[in-house]
């Protein structure tokens, strides 16, 4: 299995700007994406969760999947300072009862007050 | 409750010594998972048990021992491990089936072998 690519980051946007995080995946046959978002020094975070093309909105956040171009991205909207974490939007794979997920280096987003 | 926790936060050992990480679900997932995240990299799948039994094992070295003692819980058991095994241990835990596939994950233990 590949790995996932995302943009490599690290980015840094001053505070309230809108901020675009991008990945391609490679999977075909992958139907399920998620963002997590990582603190530093702590465990990953579910985000945004979705199983179609399209958009997708929660808050101040939104997904848009691709899957014609195997692409996803979130949107970020009046970024806040808080908001600076890794972001990884990893691939999954069924098999076994259960579903593996294979993450990308993710993008690191730092915004300033 | 979409709570995973992980015990202890931090641990110190040397290489000759045996400790285990603990971890636990109570939102009736049956498939749970251990992941390895070194400084600035992605978390790394190690292993996966699906109905308390393991079915994926990432060719991970057997100084890692996992166990399931039941649909709750996960262990980890480490021996004789090497600096370089330093790292974030992560659990994971998921519904099983089509279409139930968001993780969910601990905060980690953050472990320093000596």
């Amino acid at each position: 299995q590949k790995e996932v690519e995302q943009d490599p980051g690290p980015l840094s946007v001053p505070e309230g700007a809108i901020v675009s995080l991008n990945c391609t995946y490679s999977n075909s046959a992958f139907q399920y994406f998620m963002w997590y978002r990582q603190y530093s020094r702590k465990g990953p975070e579910l985000l945004m969760y979705t199983y179609s093309s399209g958009n997708k909105e929660d808050g101040r956040f939104t997904a848009q999947v691709d899957k014609s171009s195997k692409y996803i991205s979130l949107f970020i909207r009046d970024s806040q300072p808080s908001d600076s974490a890794t972001y990884l939007c990893p691939e999954g794979y069924s098999g076994a009862g259960s579903y593996q997920l294979t993450f990308g280096k993710g993008t690191k987003l730092s915004v300033i007050p | 409750d979409t709570e995973v926790t992980q015990t202890p936060k931090h641990l110190v050992m040397g290489m000759t010594n045996k400790k285990s990480l603990k971890c636990e679900q109570h939102m009736g997932h049956r498939a749970m998972y251990w992941y390895k995240q070194k400084a600035k990299k992605p978390p790394e799948l190690m292993f996966v048990y699906s109905y308390e039994k393991l079915s994926i094992n990432e060719s991970v070295p057997s100084r890692f021992s996992p166990e399931c003692p039941n649909s709750s819980l996960l262990n980890l058991h480490l021996h004789a491990l090497q600096p370089e095994d330093s790292a974030l241990y992560l659990c994971a835990s998921s519904q099983t089936g089509q279409g139930n596939n968001e993780q969910f994950f601990g905060p980690g233990t953050r472990l320093t072998v000596l």
